[in-house]
C-alpha cells in the first residue's frame, strides 16, 4: 500500500457539473492510467499517459479529459458529457509501460455518484 | 484487438478445497498474463503473472498455467483460506497493445 494516492474517496456530481478526481504517485513511475470499474464489467481503460505532457485515449474516453503536467500527477475530469458517470474510478501507475508486461500499482479508488 | 473472457463470474468453495478460475484470450500475440486480486473495498493487487515463454508458475498456494495453443490460462488456488475471498481479475497484453482485463470472478470461501 501507499505510493499512489487518490482523492477524494467519495464524490458526488450534480447534473451538468464537471468534477475532477485526483491521482498522485511518489513511485517515480513514468506511466499512469485511469480505469473505470462497474459491477461485473471488469476494469476498462479511460486514458493513459506514458510521459509528461502526453496522454492517449483508452477504450472509453468519451466524456472524460486528463492532463499530465507533472510526472507525479494525473488528474481525471469527468465532464457533463459523460451521461453515466456513476462508477468506481481507479488510478494506476507502472515503472515504464504497463502494456509491455509491467506490474500495475493501483490507488484505492474514488466512488463517483450522481445526485 | 484483444478480448479476454473469464469464467466463472462467481465461485464458492469450501475452506480447504481448491479453486480454479479460467480465462481465454483472442490475440495470439499476447505474451503477458497477470492476475490481480481485489478484496472488498480495497485496490487491486498483482498476485501472480506469467509470460508466454513459460507454461506454469507457482507461488506458495497459487499457481497459473498457460496453454498458448488453446489461448487459455488458469489460476489455481489450493488449500483455500477465508482471506482468499475476493474478486480476481485475469488480464492479457501484447507488446503492441494495452492490458485487457477480464470481467472478474468473485470467489467466496465457505466455512
Amino acid at each position: 500500500d501507499g505510493g499512489i494516492t487518490q482523492s477524494p474517496k467519495y464524490l458526488f456530481r450534480k447534473e451538468g457539473q464537471n468534477v475532477t478526481l485526483s491521482c498522485e504517485q511518489n513511485l517515480n513511475h513514468d506511466a499512469m492510467y485511469w480505469y473505470r470499474q462497474d459491477p461485473g464489467q471488469g476494469l476498462r481503460l479511460i486514458y493513459y499517459s506514458q510521459i509528461v505532457n502526453d496522454f492517449q485515449k483508452g477504450d472509453i474516453a468519451e466524456g472524460y479529459s486528463v492532463s499530465r503536467e507533472k510526472k507525479e500527477s494525473f488528474p481525471l475530469t469527468v465532464t457533463s458529457a459523460q451521461k453515466n458517470p456513476t462508477a468506481f474510478y481507479l488510478c494506476a501507475s507502472s515503472v515504464i509501460n504497463g502494456f509491455r508486461g509491467e506490474k500495475l500499482f493501483f490507488g484505492s479508488g474514488t466512488q463517483l455518484s450522481v445526485l | 484487438g484483444e478480448n479476454v473472457e473469464q469464467h466463472p463470474s462467481t465461485l464458492s468453495v469450501q475452506e480447504g478445497d481448491s479453486a480454479v478460475i479460467k480465462c481465454t484470450y483472442s490475440d495470439s500475440a499476447s505474451n503477458y498474463f497477470p492476475w490481480y486480486k481485489q478484496e472488498l473495498g480495497k485496490r487491486p493487487q498483482l498476485i501472480i503473472d506469467i509470460r508466454s515463454n513459460v507454461g506454469e508458475k507457482k507461488d506458495q498456494r497459487i499457481a497459473v498455467t498457460l496453454n498458448k495453443t488453446a489461448k487459455h490460462f488458469s489460476l489455481h488456488i489450493t488449500e483455500t483460506q477465508p482471506e482468499d475471498s475476493a474478486v480476481y481479475f485475469c488480464a492479457a497484453s501484447s507488446p503492441r497493445d494495452k492490458i485487457i482485463f477480464g470481467k472478474g470472478t468473485r470467489l467466496h470461501i465457505l466455512p
